[in-house]
């Protein structure tokens, strides 16, 4: 299986900063790595497909990049609403794993 | 608009089983794989398993194997998910998520198991 590990767990920060969130996978993926956002009491929503696609709706501060292994999401100029907690995610093989998640907090 | 509505909330005893529907509508139901996702209280999202929606073929994670059975209906396009062996460790919410190339681009609103004697 790959084991996929985000950092940091846990982040503070304000109101329009800019903060980066990185994820590894345990061997390559190439550009097969999603990221997800998921507010408390509702389901994750996705954010960014195939390393750096930004699905549809989702703000163009939001951004990936990466490959092989490592993997970043980027904030630019948080938003209130954009307080908290973010996923990554293999679709390169099954079984198709998550990060552990990383819970973005108001400073 | 394109959305999976899941069956309400259960309750089970240890040892029994529990069968989750999910209802997809707005979009051709066989062109796209449903994957199940559960979530602990206060954990993170665990991936279950996925079933093809047109060909009824599916994929178990290894820990979930012989205790899940993924099902579908494609005449009302409803996927259902079936645990048994029930266990405290397994009360969570399970959600049902649209895969897209086993991208997660919609996603069901949920459904709170609780194992509880």
């Amino acid at each position: 299986d790959i084991q996929m590990t985000q950092s940091p767990s846990s982040l503070s920060a304000s109101v329009g900063d800019r903060v980066t969130i990185t994820c590894r996978a345990s061997q390559s993926i190439g550009y097969f790595l999603n990221w997800y956002q998921q507010k408390p009491e509702k389901a994750p929503n996705l954010l960014i497909r195939a390393a750096s696609g930004l699905q549809s709706g989702v703000p163009s501060r939001f951004s990936g990049s990466g490959s092989g292994t490592e993997f970043t999401l980027t904030i630019r100029s948080l938003q209130s609403e954009d307080f908290a907690t973010y996923y990554c995610q293999q679709s390169y093989s099954a079984p198709y794993t998550f990060g552990q998640g990383t819970k973005l907090e108001i400073k | 608009q394109v959305q999976l509505v899941q069956s309400g909330a259960e309750v089970q005893k240890p040892g029994a089983a529990v069968k989750v529907s999910c209802k997809a509508s707005g979009y051709t139901f066989t062109n796209y794989y449903m994957h199940w996702v559960r979530q602990a209280p206060g954990q993170g999202l665990e991936w279950m398993g996925v079933i093809n929606s047109r060909a009824g073929s599916t994929i178990y994670a290894q820990k979930f194997q012989g205790r899940v059975t993924m099902t579908r209906d494609t005449s009302t396009s409803t996927v259902y998910m079936e645990l048994s062996s029930l266990r405290s460790e397994d009360t969570a919410l399970y959600y049902c998520a649209r895969g897209e190339e086993h991208v997660f681009d919609i996603w069901g609103q949920g459904t709170v198991v609780t194992v509880s004697s």
